[in-house]
């Protein structure tokens, strides 16, 4: 068992530019979430896939966040035309049952 | 919406000292989780509590979950240096079979040694 995994670690951007972060899972898990964390506050959801189907997102997801998993394996995270309220950690994690364990995230930096 | 509250927001205790957590949340939930994130970390997960009035212990952590199933709490006994972090519960989505989980704004202990 090795974890999950992300990929980058951090991020620095400029607004207006597109990024992808990368998310390995534990590889029997069927299950991967996506999470965003700002300074002070707890993890928000974002989007759920059980394994390559989206099956829920929420709605505070803006148009220009998409996700995918297209083999039930990895999972990216696209953010279009990036803006200076997008800089947070963005968390993956990953479970076969209620536990949902996390990886170390992507720090994105927009400037 | 759902929401999940956590009091205190801080906390700074003398090594030794014991600590408390607690969690409250909007709707009745069907578990609830705890998770604890060190400085610069990721949360990891601490311990899921799933019936009414459950309690859990872990060495020096005992968790507890309401008989109504909407509040938690977390105490720890005779704090570490090592027991430094945020510390948050999160609740399943009310949602019919939904897997997201709602989180609290976490506890951040600091240990003074």
């Amino acid at each position: 068992d090795t974890g999950v995994s992300q990929n980058p670690r951090h991020k620095i951007t400029k607004r207006g530019q597109n990024v992808t972060f990368r998310c390995d899972p534990i590889s029997e898990h069927n299950r991967l979430y996506w999470y965003r964390q700002t300074l002070g506050q707890g993890p928000e959801f974002l989007t759920y896939f059980q394994n390559e189907a989206q099956l829920e997102k929420s709605r505070l997801l803006s148009d220009r966040f998409s996700a995918e998993r297209p083999k039930g394996s990895f999972s990216t995270l696209e953010i279009q035309r990036t803006e200076q309220g997008d800089s947070a950690m963005y968390l993956c994690a990953s479970s076969s049952g209620d536990t949902q364990y996390f990886g170390p995230g992507t720090r994105l930096t927009v400037l | 919406g759902q929401q999940v509250m956590q009091i205190p927001q801080y906390q700074h205790v003398q090594e030794g000292e014991d600590f408390t957590t607690y969690c409250n949340s909007s709707t009745t939930l069907s578990n609830i989780q705890w998770y604890k994130q060190r400085p610069g970390g990721h949360p990891v997960f601490l311990i899921q509590l799933v019936k009414s009035g459950e309690v859990k212990k872990q060495k020096r952590l005992t968790f507890q979950f309401g008989e109504a199933k909407k509040n938690s709490s977390l105490h720890i006994t005779a704090t570490q240096t090592t027991d430094v972090g945020t510390y948050f519960c999160a609740g399943p989505y009310s949602g019919a079979g939904s897997y997201q989980l709602t989180f609290g704004k976490g506890t951040k202990l600091s240990v003074i040694p």
